[in-house]
């Protein structure tokens, strides 16, 4: 099992549609989590921390399921600026309790 | 403030020729980090820097690909010998401490003729 999967997609939904994307990890010890956002041909960058059961912020809503090793991404009201690749992250808690594993992400459409 | 930079953030160059890549991280992160990202693909890790500790290489593809950090702050990456699948974007990346949040450089496009 990979350390971190996420469904490659795309997800191509209309403007004002709700989308979820899942990922799931393999280390049971991590503790906390990040989902990343990346434009096309950009570098990531920071969307939600996620240290307990879950973070809302705005139309964007992330969720810890420790029990079957799964985080969630909600986005409500989709814009057309959502459009771009979201990366799941978790802690490796392995030999390295220093190293962050990245998905390889998940791909955003958002059309008019 | 300012954040992570990188540079040059465009590199060409020939096969077999040897490429430095530098990555200047945000003032006073203790945790850097280099990844390597292939056109359409996800981030692959190369070496991680934490502080004065030993870096983690376990990433790193062959011995051709080597890191340093000097003096706890700048960092370059050297690909010795460079092939046409080393072409990718390099990202550098820091964080306050490990684990944390990590900021990433806009990246160096490398390709390799």
């Amino acid at each position: 099992r990979k350390e971190v999967e996420q469904d490659p997609g795309p997800f191509n939904v209309p403007e004002g549609a709700t989308v979820a994307f899942n990922c799931t990890y393999s280390n049971s010890a991590s503790q906390s989590f990040f989902w990343y956002r990346q434009d096309c041909r950009k570098e990531p960058k920071l969307l939600m921390s996620v240290y307990s059961s879950g973070n809302e912020d705005g139309r964007f809503t992330a969720q810890l399921n420790r029990a079957s090793q799964y985080i969630s991404l909600l986005i409500r009201d989709s814009k057309l600026s959502d459009s771009a690749t979201y990366l799941c992250v978790s802690p490796w808690g392995g030999d390295n309790t220093d190293k962050l594993i990245f998905g390889t992400g998940t791909r955003l459409q958002v059309f008019p | 403030g300012a954040g992570v930079s990188q540079s040059p953030s465009n590199k060409v160059t020939e096969k077999g020729k040897d490429v430095e890549l530098r990555c200047d991280p945000i003032s006073g992160h203790t945790a850097l980090y280099w990844y390597r990202q292939s056109l359409g693909q996800g981030l692959e890790f190369l070496i991680y820097f934490q502080g004065n500790s030993a870096p983690d290489k376990s990433g790193l593809p062959s011995d051709r690909f080597s890191a340093e950090r000097t003096g706890g702050s700048v960092s370059t990456l050297t690909i010795q010998r460079t092939q046409q699948e080393d072409s990718a974007v390099y990202l550098c990346a820091s964080s306050s401490w490990p684990a944390d949040t990590q900021y990433f450089g806009p990246g160096t496009r490398l390709t390799v003729l």
